[in-house]
């Protein structure tokens, strides 16, 4: 089962940051969060990544809280284009798998 | 650089045949991983390979094999096709270890009629 808990849905207005949370309260401390979405019918596209502190790159930020317990994923400037379901996985090194929840489906409305 | 090429896009076939599906990583990744994705079931991991080595295996029949080769391409193949196994099959590669994130690929799409 999925070590992570997402809302089913979100909307966002374009132009806004968009901000994803994710629950992962039984998270271990060797244990990476990922982001990854997925646009209808295309494969996973990753995101970002985080072990303990805060991550941003081209495409978005990942807050982490200090607990560890969740953290939020923020599109800063959200385009229509962001329109896709976003899974929130945890996986620590020794494990060759990603197990994935339902994500998060986040529609960019006009 | 090349992303993850998965061949074929779209696959039709019946029931009771095999099939084979076919995985290039990335330049220089080792790890690839396989998922299957259906709309019931959502991602679901089949397994992991590295440097031709089945490293992890999901809870999938036996029917479901792969392999990787030397230049680690990987393959794919389920026998004995059912009207469930329908799905999109997906391919990821990756650098070694936990910090580095998978790269998908388009997918294949079969369909078993």
């Amino acid at each position: 089962d999925a070590k992570t808990t997402q809302p089913t849905s979100m909307d966002c207005a374009e132009g806004r940051a968009a901000n994803l949370p994710c629950n992962h309260s039984t998270i271990s401390g060797n244990e990476y969060v990922y982001w990854y979405r997925q646009i209808h019918s295309q494969g996973p596209q990753y995101i970002i990544h985080g072990l303990k502190n805060n991550e941003t790159n081209e495409m978005a930020s990942l807050i982490i809280t200090e607990d560890r317990k969740s953290s939020t994923l923020i599109l800063p400037h959200a385009t229509l284009r962001d329109t896709a379901v976003y899974y929130c996985i945890v996986r620590e090194d020794s494990n060759y798998q990603l197990i994935w929840g339902a994500g998060t489906k986040l529609i960019i409305k006009p | 650089k090349a992303g993850v090429t998965q061949t074929p896009r779209y696959l039709i076939k019946t029931r009771g045949q095999q099939v084979t599906l076919s995985c290039s990583p990335i330049s220089g990744h080792r790890s690839v991983s396989w998922y299957q994705q259906t709309p019931g079931q959502g991602l679901q991991f089949l397994f992991e390979y590295f440097s031709e080595t089945q490293r992890n295996k999901g809870n999938f029949p036996g029917r479901f094999s792969g392999r990787q080769f030397s230049n680690s391409r990987s393959e794919m193949n389920v026998s004995t096709l059912e009207l469930g196994d329908s799905a999109l099959y997906l391919c990821a590669s990756s650098l070694v270890g936990v910090q580095y994130g998978y790269t998908f690929g388009s997918g294949t799409r079969l369909t078993v009629v």
